[in-house]
């Protein structure tokens, strides 16, 4: 059992450029969730899906755009990265009752 | 505004003693209450939850947690710090009314000298 799995777990951008970070979770959980993490500043949301098809801003959307494949699937691309998105991404889902299960982490870097 | 605070962004504790790390909230209507454990270049992983009920939550690892709802405090505890607990520990809340919208605290990390 995987859990949620986040790839790339590495990438190094140039501003301007653009990529999708992919997350798949294998436990049928309805919501999915993008965090970013930056030191002192602790989890911030950037988007999350609350069940298939849909989609909705969290904290920090800017600079950023999603797609809930499908159920087990949920990504976040970076249309033209900036050195302020220079962060580490963190997927995660969730059922009702409430916590969170969260992936391995994706350490972005933007030059 | 809605917010979790952890007033402690390092806690230093030696190895057989107790261990607190502080949380409090300010989130409206009774929310559910966690805490989480992130130890280096890994996700964070749950360790456990307030709902309802006994004010004393045990968890993950021997950890255990204490409400108050008085002063809206939810500190982590446990009675023998390891220093394999040495990691980043984040409080979070969630409304009853929307499950999406988790509030983090900011972190503390806790060293635990042997």
């Amino acid at each position: 059992n995987a859990g949620v799995t986040q790839t790339p777990k590495f990438q190094v951008l140039k501003t301007g450029q653009s990529m999708t970070l992919q997350c798949a979770q294998d436990m049928n959980h309805n919501s999915m969730y993008w965090y970013r993490q930056d030191p002192g500043m602790g989890l911030r949301l950037i988007y999350y899906s609350a069940s298939e098809g849909t989609t909705d801003k969290g904290e920090v959307p800017n600079g950023y755009n999603v797609s809930r494949l499908n159920k087990r699937e949920f990504s976040l691309r970076l249309e033209s990265a900036a050195p302020s998105q220079t962060s580490v991404y963190f997927c995660a889902s969730s059922e009702v009752t409430g916590e969170l299960f969260f992936g391995e982490g994706s350490r972005l870097t933007v030059l | 505004a809605q917010s979790v605070a952890q007033p402690e962004d390092q806690v230093n504790v030696a190895e057989g003693n107790p261990l607190t790390v502080k949380c409090t909230y300010s989130v409206s209507g009774n929310p559910y209450l966690f805490w989480y454990v992130q130890y280096p270049n890994r996700g964070l992983q749950f360790l456990l939850k307030y709902i309802t009920g006994d004010n004393l939550v045990k968890g993950s690892y021997g950890f255990e947690a204490e409400f108050n709802k008085s002063q809206t405090s939810f500190h982590l505890k446990k009675p023998s710090a390891l220093v394999s607990d040495s990691a980043l520990y984040f409080c979070a809340a969630v409304r009853r009314d929307n499950f999406n919208k988790f509030y983090f605290g900011s972190g503390t990390k806790l060293n635990v000298k042997p």
